[in-house]
């Protein structure tokens, strides 16, 4: 079965500074798919990245960027440029065929 | 558009009652989901829908129905609500599934006493 690991419970960064959220993940799967989704205090779910298994790039998206090493099944989260806005819940999470299995999260604190 | 919206955002219920959560989409998306969320916890799969009339289990599914007679609406039926149901409830929609990640609604806080 597949399992989701964020081992950091809480983190805390300072405005501008950067940031990175560990994850790793347990699957027997060749072809896969891995996102990040963001949870503010609105508790909101909001999709921040995602990267598919077979793509050796690193997916990027603004000041977010994704470390991907499939061989250690490792996904972390870079975070550039921290804003105030970016504190939160983030979830790591594997997509099955028809749905995520989640981390179980790490929040960050953006200090001003 | 509305995206996914999800009725209601907060609802306290009695042990023993039933109750229906209610969540429409306007995305035409075929994939639909529902999630729990606990604390300390991450999001949990209950059931999901690849399409109308097609409905399936996901990882906690017991306490829990659900029916797809349309593609805008999955509605998440609590047939006797329990304590252990006390939770914030999410449905999300996709319009392919496992590559293009889905659309969350803002959830339904639900309390059992």
């Amino acid at each position: 079965a597949q399992t989701v690991t964020q081992s950091q419970p809480e983190m805390s960064v300072q405005e501008a500074e950067t940031v990175t959220l560990s994850c790793t993940y347990d699957t027997s799967e060749s072809n896969y798919y891995l996102f990040w989704y963001k949870q503010p205090p609105s508790r909101q779910m909001i999709l921040v990245i995602r990267q598919e298994a077979y793509k050796q790039q690193n997916a990027t998206e603004n000041r977010f960027s994704v470390n991907f090493q499939k061989a250690a099944k490792s996904f972390s989260l870079k975070i550039s440029d921290s804003q105030l806005g970016d504190t939160a819940m983030y979830f790591c999470a594997f997509m099955k065929e028809y749905g995520y299995i989640f981390g179980t999260g790490t929040r960050l604190k953006v200090l001003a | 558009n509305a995206g996914v919206t999800q009725t209601p955002k907060f609802q306290v219920l009695k042990t023993g009652q039933s109750m229906t959560l209610q969540c429409a989409q306007d995305m035409n998306h075929e994939y639909m989901s529902w999630y729990r969320q606990d604390p300390g916890m991450g999001l949990r799969l209950i059931h999901y829908s690849v399409g109308a009339g097609i409905t399936d289990q996901g990882e906690v599914p017991n306490g829990y129905n659900v029916s797809r007679s349309t593609t805008e609406d999955f509605p998440l039926r609590l047939l006797s609500a329990a304590p252990s149901q006390t939770s914030v409830y999410f449905c999300a929609s996709s319009i392919q599934g496992r590559s293009y990640g889905y659309t969350f609604g803002s959830g339904t806080r639900l309390t059992v006493v």
